[in-house]
């Protein structure tokens, strides 16, 4: 059984370029969220992918952008690159009828460097 | 403002020992809280969980407490191994299915 797949790893950028971050969920899941996780910090949403919509955000900048695909595999996208967007980007699913615990399954991530 | 805090960035404990790794938040609102660990180069694994309707929840070696009227919860690892060294993220959310919010973490070292 696959867990959740994120692609690429590691991927180094310059400043004003974009970046394409994909995630494969856990199989049977059908609720993809993304979270970026700075340098000393804990995971933060991003936002959640559901039915192909997005369904909640967090206080990212509409240079975040996502998309989710009939499989349930999932994009996100940054536009306009900023030092400060340097950080792992998290991908995690889950059931959107699922645990009511909460609980997330995660990728190991992409990290992202922006020079 | 951070609504989930963990105000030690790390811990060192003995093998065999108690681990004790604590966690504060600040929104009164949230009703279930969990632990994620995670391994350098890996992503966060659910550990364990607690609704805010009860006060323990025990798992093997893991236990999470939670006072309510402290805004405080705390996990529990005895006896502590070797393999128990990562960072623990302490998260809380509104419902099952709103966002996870994470504290910074707290890098657990255990010493053989």
């Amino acid at each position: 059984d696959a867990g959740v797949t994120q692609s690429p790893t590691h991927l180094i950028k310059t400043r004003g370029q974009q970046v394409t971050l994909r995630c494969s969920p856990k199989s049977g899941h059908d609720t993809v969220s993304w979270y970026q996780q700075a340098l000393g910090q804990g995971p933060q949403f991003i936002f959640q992918y559901y039915e192909e919509e997005e369904r909640q955000r967090g206080n990212f900048p509409d240079r975040f952008s996502g998309h989710q695909f009939p499989n349930y595999s999932s994009e996100l996208n940054v536009n306009a690159l900023l030092l400060g967007d340097s950080a792992l980007y998290l991908c995690a699913s889950s059931l959107v009828q699922g645990s009511s615990t909460g609980e997330l399954f995660f990728g190991e991530g992409s990290r992202l460097t922006v020079l | 403002d951070q609504q989930v805090k963990q105000n030690s960035p790390s811990l060192s404990v003995q093998e065999g020992r108690i681990s004790i790794l604590n966690c504060d938040y600040t929104n009164s609102m949230f009703d279930y809280f969990l632990w994620y660990k995670k391994y350098p180069a890996e992503g966060p694994t659910f550990l364990i969980s607690i609704s805010s309707i009860k006060d323990k929840n025990e798992d093997g070696r893991f236990t999470v407490f939670l006072n309510k009227s402290a805004k405080h919860l705390s996990l529990h690892i005895v006896p502590s191994q070797p393999g128990d060294s990562a960072v623990y993220f302490c998260a809380a959310s509104l419902s099952g299915n709103t966002p996870l919010v994470f504290g910074k973490g707290t890098r657990l070292s255990v010493i053989a």
